[in-house]
C-alpha cells in the first residue's frame, strides 16, 4: 500500500518555465489538498478539492493550478515559474466525505522545487 | 475563521528534562485539534489528534496534548526528552465542517544531550 505517492522529489526551473508536480493516491481518499512549506511559516494550503470533481482555492493560490484528475490524483501545476516559489510542496489526502472521525492527513514526501 | 498560534518558534531541552510546546487556537466552530512531527528531510507523521473525546489525549513516543477550551489551548508535553525528539512540531486545527487544516508555523525542537 503506497500511501500518497508525489513525483518528482527534486526540481530545478528557471523563472518562468512551467510544471507539473504529480500526486496520487491509493487509499480511496474524497478530499486531497496541496501544501507549501517554507521556514517560518508552517504549511500554507494552495488549492484542495474536497471530492473528485471539486478544487477550491486555499491561502496561497496565486500562480498555481490544480486539476483533480479521478479521485486518485491531484496535480499542481506552475504556468511561469517565480523565485517566490521555491519551496517544498506537500501533496496529502483524507477520508473527507463528511467522516470527521476519520481526521487523520496522510501526506506525500515532499516535493523540493527551486526557482533559479 | 479558524486560525493556530505556536508560542515558541524555538524550543531547546536537555535530554532526560520535560518538553513543552505551546499552541493557541481560533475557531468558529467546536474544533479538531492536531500535533505533527516533522523530522529532518522527512515528511509529516501524526502525533496525536483531539477531536472531541477526552480532553486529554496521549500520542506517540510518550507525548499527550491537553485540550482546554477556556484558554484556547492544545499545548503538548513530553516528561522526559530524548534524541531523537529534535524535529519541527506542528499544532494544526480544522474547525469548519469540510475539512480545512490550518497549520502553525511551526517549532523547532532542540534536544542537548
Amino acid at each position: 500500500n503506497a500511501g500518497v505517492t508525489q513525483t518528482p522529489k527534486f526540481q530545478v526551473l528557471k523563472t518562468g518555465q512551467s510544471m507539473t508536480l504529480q500526486c496520487a493516491q491509493d487509499m480511496n481518499h474524497n478530499s486531497m489538498y496541496w501544501y507549501r512549506q517554507d521556514p517560518g511559516m508552517g504549511l500554507r494550503l494552495i488549492y484542495y478539492s474536497a471530492s473528485e470533481g471539486t478544487t477550491d482555492k486555499g491561502e496561497v493560490p496565486n500562480g498555481y493550478n490544480v486539476s483533480r484528475l479521478n479521485k486518485r490524483e491531484f496535480s499542481l501545476r506552475l504556468e511561469s515559474a517565480a523565485p517566490s516559489q521555491t519551496s517544498v510542496y506537500f501533496c496529502a489526502s483524507i477520508l473527507g466525505g463528511g467522516a470527521r472521525d476519520d481526521e487523520k492527513l496522510f501526506f506525500g514526501s515532499g516535493t523540493q522545487l527551486s526557482v533559479l | 475563521a479558524q486560525s493556530v498560534t505556536q508560542l515558541d518558534s524555538h524550543v531547546s531541552v536537555s535530554e532526560g528534562t520535560p518538553v513543552l510546546l505551546r499552541c493557541n487556537y481560533s475557531s468558529s466552530y467546536s474544533p479538531s485539534l492536531f500535533w505533527y512531527v516533522q523530522h529532518p528531510n522527512k515528511g509529516l507523521q501524526l502525533l496525536l489528534k483531539y477531536t472531541s473525546a477526552a480532553t486529554l489525549v496521549k500520542g506517540i513516543n510518550g507525548f499527550e496534548a491537553e485540550f482546554k477550551k477556556s484558554e484556547t489551548s492544545f499545548h503538548l508535553t513530553k516528561p522526559s526528552a530524548h534524541m531523537s525528539d529534535a524535529a519541527e512540531y506542528f499544532c494544526v486545527v480544522r474547525g469548519d465542517s469540510w475539512g480545512k487544516f490550518q497549520f502553525g508555523a511551526g517549532t523547532q525542537v532542540v534536544v542537548t544531550p
